[in-house]
């Protein structure tokens, strides 16, 4: 089983419309979370951090439920620019070794 | 946010060949650095963890005399890919935690795309 897994997509969204995806995480013990968005052939960028029982940052939500191992993104009237890969980041400890995740594309249409 | 930057950001070497990436934190001290590759499709695959001033750290199946990685200041990380194969040809990121408890936030340089040829 993989550390941290990810629905690989694509999500296909139109303008406007709200879209939402998990990640699981194997480690029960695992210490922190984050979402990052990754553009084709460029590097990871912090999305967000996911410290506690979820944080929302103007459209994008993102929520952790400790008890069943997964965290979600949710992207409320998504734009054109909100297409990417959004990979799912798990601290397991606090040496700072990320877990990633393989990536959830997303694709908004016009 | 933290600014980490990677030079060259593109290098094309032949086979056989060693290429040095430098991987420098600009605003902020970085004790700790990750150096990463990750192949088309694929997730970021962890390579190493470099400590300033220590020997680095190496992930299960990365030979450490094939990517030496020197970290010799708080800013500066270098990863050598010494006698450079096609295999070899991957996206090369590296990442800054920096200093400080409770700050498990890695900030990513842009990249360095190797191509051997």
């Amino acid at each position: 089983r993989k550390e941290v897994e990810q629905d690989p997509g694509p999500f296909n969204v139109p303008e406007g419309a709200t879209v939402a995806f998990n990640c699981t995480y194997s480690n029960s013990a695992s210490q922190s979370f984050f979402w990052y968005r990754q553009d084709c052939r460029k590097e990871p960028k912090l999305l967000m951090s996911v410290y506690s029982s979820g944080n929302e940052d103007g459209r994008f939500t993102a929520q952790l439920n400790r008890a069943s191992q997964y965290i979600s993104l949710l992207i409320r009237d998504s734009k054109l620019s909100d297409s990417a890969t959004y990979l799912c980041v798990v601290n397991p400890n606090s040496w700072g070794k990320l877990q990633f995740g393989a990536g959830t594309q997303v694709v908004v249409t016009p | 946010g933290a600014v980490v930057s990677q030079h060259p950001s593109r290098v094309i070497c032949k086979s056989g060949t060693s290429v040095k990436i430098e991987c420098r934190s600009l605003d902020f001290q970085a004790t700790t650095m990750f150096w990463y590759r990750q192949f088309p499709k694929q997730s970021l695959m962890l390579m190493a963890t470099s400590n300033e001033g220590s020997k680095a750290t190496y992930e299960q199946g990365v030979e450490k005399d094939k990517f030496l990685i020197n970290h010799a200041s708080l800013t500066l990380s270098t990863l050598t890919v010494t006698s450079a194969h096609p295999e070899d040809s991957s996206f090369y990121i590296c990442s800054a935690r920096t200093h400080g408890t409770g700050s498990y936030e890695q900030y990513f340089g842009p990249g360095t795309r190797l191509t051997v040829t």
